[in-house]
């Protein structure tokens, strides 16, 4: 069964380094997402992306964040200067037209 | 967002049936009902989803109250691999719609 690939499974950074968080949606999926959850804490939408543009963006996803598909397969997630609050668990997520979301098993992120 | 209620925690016992209930009074029309779970370590795992008639397939069922204020998610014979937080989400089924999750109910199963 296809699914979302994240990478790396664990990222160690800096506090004001830059990171991207990579992920590889399903095959011919057409909506694109990325939540995070800090630990012990909900699931939470960051912004969610189709037709090589965001539709939507939550409070959480200000300037620091940006989202990029470069290619046909890939789908990143970069925070420009990293704080401490940005340590948790990035999910990315992908759907076709009329399908339920499919996650990733996730990006732990971890701010020092 | 429509509001879901869930119970923050429930338990069972291996091999048995699971009745998983949510609360959703203010449901509109067009939302769908979706169910999610989440193991632990993983990310958020798609297990069903219906408007307004009963749904199965090969996780689950969906039992929806006539007046769709209320679902069932039904695990027919829990194993241990089920223990997870398994969130009811309401949402438009079409377009970009972000999912809304809450704290969802924790199933513990026994061995």
């Amino acid at each position: 069964e296809p699914e979302v690939t994240q990478t790396p499974s664990h990222q160690v950074t800096q506090m004001g380094q830059e990171v991207i968080l990579r992920c590889v949606p399903i095959s011919n999926h057409l909506y694109f997402y990325w939540y995070r959850q800090i630990l012990g804490q909900k699931v939470e939408f960051l912004v969610s992306f189709y037709n090589n543009e965001i539709s939507e963006k939550s409070e959480i996803f200000d300037d620091q964040f940006s989202v990029e598909r470069p290619d046909g397969s890939n789908f990143t997630l970069k925070i420009r200067s990293t704080k401490l609050e940005d340590s948790a668990m990035y999910f990315c997520a992908s759907k076709g037209s009329g399908q339920p979301q499919h996650f990733g098993d996730g990006t732990r992120l971890s701010i020092l | 967002d429509a509001k879901t209620t869930q119970p923050n925690s429930m338990e069972s016992n291996e091999e048995e049936p699971v009745h998983l209930p949510c609360n959703h009074s203010t449901i509109s029309g067009t939302d769908y009902i979706h169910w999610y779970r989440q193991l632990p370590s993983q990310g958020p795992e798609y297990v069903i989803h219906g408007l307004t008639s009963n749904v199965n397939n090969r996780m689950a069922s969906l039992a929806i109250a006539e007046d769709r204020k209320s679902s069932t998610l039904i695990l027919h014979r829990a194993t241990l691999r089920d223990a997870a937080v398994y969130y009811c989400i309401l949402r438009a089924f079409q377009g970009a719609q972000k999912l809304v999750f809450g704290q969802g109910t924790r199933l513990t199963i026994n061995p």
